[in-house]
């Protein structure tokens, strides 16, 4: 099945600087790579998302890029606030029989915390 | 609309002991998913459901159980409940694997 390995497990930055949590997937067959952000006792929100007919997408400062050929993917976080402090997941489709995605497998998270 | 909504909250059970953690969504979703998160780690996924009828097998499904009667309604049976399942458990909904999924509060269940 499908494996996905998050880099690093955590990760402590300077406010107003950036950071860069990286992804790797198994399935080439993968095509949809979200994002998620988990605060302390939260549920799990999406912050972004990628499909594999895109190599980047930004909103604000968050933005995500995708290279396919190296089955990787990463968040980018610029300007970091001390609100950006949370657990981050990232996420990859894997395809069922038939050929259509119908769950996704998360990586294990990374800690980022923001010091003012 | 209330999203995607968990009962209970909180809860203990004695090992061996059974119970049934209620999810429910009121935005029309046909998928619906089971994760459990584990202290310090990330989401497997226990069970799905394409639609009313329909579910499937995740990563982690031995000692759960799942239905889905209803398009609104998924529930997580745990039955002869052991220690390992000690866990903070998360309903989802979505449109469709490739979209958004919601999340509901979760529930925190310890075995002792």
């Amino acid at each position: 099945g499908e494996n996905v390995e998050q880099h690093p497990s955590t990760l402590s930055v300077q406010e107003g600087d950036s950071a860069v949590i990286k992804c790797t997937y198994s399935d080439s067959a993968s095509n949809y790579f979200p994002w998620y952000k988990q605060e302390l006792g939260k549920r799990p929100q999406l912050i972004i998302d990628i499909r594999s007919n895109v190599g980047e997408k930004k909103d604000q400062r968050i933005a995500v890029t995708l290279n396919k050929t190296a089955k990787h993917f990463s968040l980018h976080i610029t300007e970091t606030q001390p609100e950006d402090s949370a657990v981050y997941f990232c996420a990859a489709s894997i395809m069922g029989n038939g050929g259509s995605a119908r769950q996704l497998t998360f990586g294990s998270g990374t800690q980022l915390t923001v010091l003012p | 609309n209330a999203g995607v909504t968990q009962t209970p909250k909180f809860r203990i059970l004695k090992i061996g002991q059974s119970m049934t953690l209620q999810c429910a969504q009121d935005m029309n979703h046909n998928y619906m998913y089971w994760y459990r998160q584990d202290p310090g780690m990330g989401l497997k996924l226990i069970y799905y459901s394409v639609g009313a009828g329909i579910t499937d097998k995740g990563e982690v499904p031995n000692g759960y159980n799942v239905s889905r009667s209803t398009t609104e309604d998924f529930p997580l049976r745990l039955e002869l409940a052991a220690p390992s399942q000690t866990s903070v458990y998360f309903c989802a909904s979505g449109i469709g694997v490739s979209y958004e999924q919601y999340f509901g509060p979760g529930t925190r269940l310890t075995v002792t």
